[in-house]
């Protein structure tokens, strides 16, 4: 179970962030990874990046974000973070928590997504 | 990143007919690192494939997917009334990509 929560509403120039709360299952798990996933009616879906632990903790990130996410785990509370600077108006979406075993090394649980506008 | 190109963009089928999904990716997909998705209005997606052809959990068998390289087909033999939904082609061979989806649509 993933649940999500965060702002629905942003200004324009200031970051976004959401949490990923995981039930039944660990952030620290070494055999799936956790993502970021936005969809919007312009964009379509869009992967923002991953975090995941193999020993220790990595990163990917997409080239079109790279400059502007984070992607971090928080072992105590078993959650996962996005943080999203100098948001626009076209970062308009609902954005999900995604979990990606390496079984599938596909997308095979989604959160509920959140909304998040941006807008003054 | 490897661009996925799906087509058509809209198909107009009855319940019962065969659909054929075609996904182009603008690079090779080495492994097969490809999968398809389902999304209905109001719901997220949902896995239906992944390696190009494998099944996942609990997906019924009237789904297939097919192909290597750059051309990949999802096909549903008999459309079901709840097969009316728009899918999806992503890859995760070059970082993760995804189509911009085809909407099957009763005819």
């Amino acid at each position: 179970h993933l649940q999500q929560s965060g702002p629905g509403l942003v200004k324009p120039s200031q970051t976004l962030s959401l949490t990923c709360a995981i039930s039944g299952d660990s952030v620290s798990t070494q055999s799936a990874a956790w993502n970021w996933i936005r969809q919007s009616p312009s964009r379509g879906l869009e992967w923002l990046g991953r975090t995941y632990y193999r020993s220790k903790w990595y990163n990917d990130y997409a080239v079109s974000v790279k400059s502007r996410v984070t992607i971090t785990p928080d072992t105590s509370k078993n959650q996962v973070s996005l943080h999203l600077t100098f948001m626009t108006p076209e970062d308009t979406a609902v954005y999900y928590c995604v979990r990606e075993p390496d079984y599938y090394a596909a997308f095979d649980y989604w959160g509920p997504g959140t909304l998040v506008t941006v807008s003054s | 990143e490897s661009v996925l190109t799906q087509s058509p963009g809209i198909l107009s089928l009855s319940p019962g007919e065969r659909a054929t999904l075609s996904c182009r990716a603008s690079q090779s997909v080495n492994n097969n690192y490809l999968a398809w998705y389902q999304q209905k209005p109001g719901q997220v997606p949902r896995l239906l494939i992944y390696g190009a052809s494998t099944r996942a959990s609990g997906i019924p068998d009237r789904f297939s997917g097919s192909g290597s390289g750059t051309d990949f087909t999802l096909t549903i033999s008999r459309l079901e009334p709840e097969d009316f939904a728009v899918y999806y082609c992503q890859q995760y061979h070059d970082s993760r990509t995804f189509g911009q989806g085809t909407k099957v649509e009763i005819k």
